[in-house]
């Protein structure tokens, strides 16, 4: 057990809906990060947020947003959703955004399973 | 840009013997952190371990080894005395090193140990 808590653990929906997906830290980890795992993409970096703010972006869609909370816990929005956003999404942790010259493992949660039909 | 490149789609071991999973990366940076984490068919990430580019000695972990070649730009991952619980899907990653950690992932190697 990483510590990161991630809810739902699965999530089906349809075309054009909207999800929210959360993530707690864990205890002491100021740094969060989102992952998306598709089979034709990979393990793809989406968002960092640290001490509730956006640290980092990667490859999120607009249609995509984050937030980080003053308890640390952090929301994933998904929106207008299609097919090709089936996918796991995983939070990660760590207690401090990186250090040139450090660097901090990130401790994964178990990841959400979303299916969109 | 960063990249990482597992060339092996799959591997296969027998129980109680050694195995290497191959990474590459590429990086300009001269500060970077290379990772590996191992995916179980029930999809958990688990952090196995770290090398840092300025350790002159090769991280080790239990069972598990980083065979670390700066030069070569690569970090190939050994597990020695395989199990039937290590099959799993294994990554490669590296972190970017300038404020931030993401973690730059591989393809991944699926890992098959058999009796």
């Amino acid at each position: 057990d990483s510590g990161v808590t991630q809810t739902p653990k699965h999530l089906i929906t349809a075309t054009g809906q909207r999800v929210t997906l959360r993530c707690s830290p864990r205890s002491g980890d100021l740094s969060v990060y989102w992952y998306q795992q598709s089979l034709d993409q990979g393990l793809q970096f989406l968002i960092q947020y640290y001490n509730g703010e956006e640290r980092a972006k990667g490859n999120i869609l607009e249609r995509f947003s984050a937030q980080q909370f003053p308890d640390l816990h952090s929301e994933l929005n998904l929106s207008s959703l299609e097919l090709g956003d089936s996918a796991l999404y995983f939070c990660a942790s760590s207690v401090e955004a990186g250090l040139a010259g450090e660097a901090t493992e990130q401790f994964f949660g178990p990841g959400t399973r979303l299916t969109v039909l | 840009a960063q990249k990482i490149t597992q060339t092996q789609p799959g591997m296969f071991v027998q129980e109680k013997e050694a195995v290497t999973l191959d990474c590459t990366y590429d990086t300009s940076d001269q500060s970077y952190g290379l990772f590996w984490y191992k995916q179980p068919s029930s999809g958990e990430m688990i952090f196995l371990i770290y090398q840092g580019s300025y350790d002159e000695q090769n991280a080790t972990e239990g069972r598990y080894s980083l065979n670390f070649q700066k030069a070569r730009k690569s970090a190939n991952l050994v597990i020695s005395a395989s199990q039937l619980g290590d099959s799993a899907m294994y990554f490669c990653a590296m972190r970017e090193p300038y404020n931030t950690d993401k973690l730059i992932f591989g393809t991944g190697t699926r890992l098959q140990v058999f009796p």
